[in-house]
């Protein structure tokens, strides 16, 4: 059975830096990995899809890294601003569904 | 244009009611979800269907029926509602079923039940 994790579950930063966030999944048998946004009372916003075969994919300041066989992925966020704040899930998709980590709540404060 | 559209965005109704919410997609996609998002805000997929057939029933009680008229329509019927059933109830579509492609996210129904 798929377990994803996501450490660490809540992250306040200061406008500017750069952060990581992890993701850790327990069977490397996927499809893809894809990362979400999500707002608060609201719905989930697709920042980024790595297919199995790919190693990372890169959209503006986010870059997102997939190491298949040791089940990781993380999410690189460059100079984040207040408008970075969320919380970030990670999904795995195997055969038919996703399975959903425990996301991680960033804040970045001015 | 939305993509994925949710109605209602928020419910709030009485235990041991039923109540529907509906989705639809106009992208033209083959495959549906429903995922429930609990109190934890932890994601779990429920349902999925595949050009109108069930394809995924994640043991969710049988309280919980699935409908889908056709492939750009998944309604979710609740009966006898209890309290447990309160979460954030989101649907979604992929161009198919394999789980190689992207899934897009309705905005999600909030659903309390007092």
């Amino acid at each position: 059975k798929q377990e994803v994790t996501q450490i660490p579950a809540a992250l306040s930063v200061p406008e500017g830096e750069n952060l990581v966030l992890n993701c850790s999944f327990t069977d490397s048998a996927i499809y893809n990995l894809q990362w979400f946004r999500q707002d608060p009372g609201k719905g989930l916003t697709s920042l980024l899809l790595i297919q199995s075969s790919q190693r990372e994919q890169t959209s503006g300041r986010l870059n997102a890294s997939l190491d298949k066989s040791s089940g990781r992925s993380t999410l690189y966020i460059a100079a984040s601003q207040p408008g970075d704040s969320a919380t970030y899930l990670c999904a795995v998709s195997g055969f038919q569904k996703l399975v959903f980590g425990t996301g991680t709540r960033l804040l970045v404060s001015p | 244009d939305t993509a994925v559209s949710q109605t209602p965005k928020y419910l709030v109704t009485q235990m041991g009611n039923d109540k529907s919410i509906k989705c639809e997609q106009n992208l033209g996609h083959d495959t549906m979800y429903w995922y429930k998002q609990d109190s934890k805000k932890f994601l779990k997929i429920m349902f999925s269907y595949n050009n109108k057939e069930l394809i995924i029933n994640e043991t969710v009680p049988n309280r919980f029926s699935p409908k889908s008229p056709d492939k750009a329509h998944l309604n979710l019927h609740i009966n006898s509602l209890e309290l447990g059933d309160s979460a954030v109830y989101f649907c979604a579509s992929s161009k198919d079923s394999t789980g190689g492609q992207p899934q897009h996210f309705g905005d999600g129904t909030r659903l309390s039940i007092l």
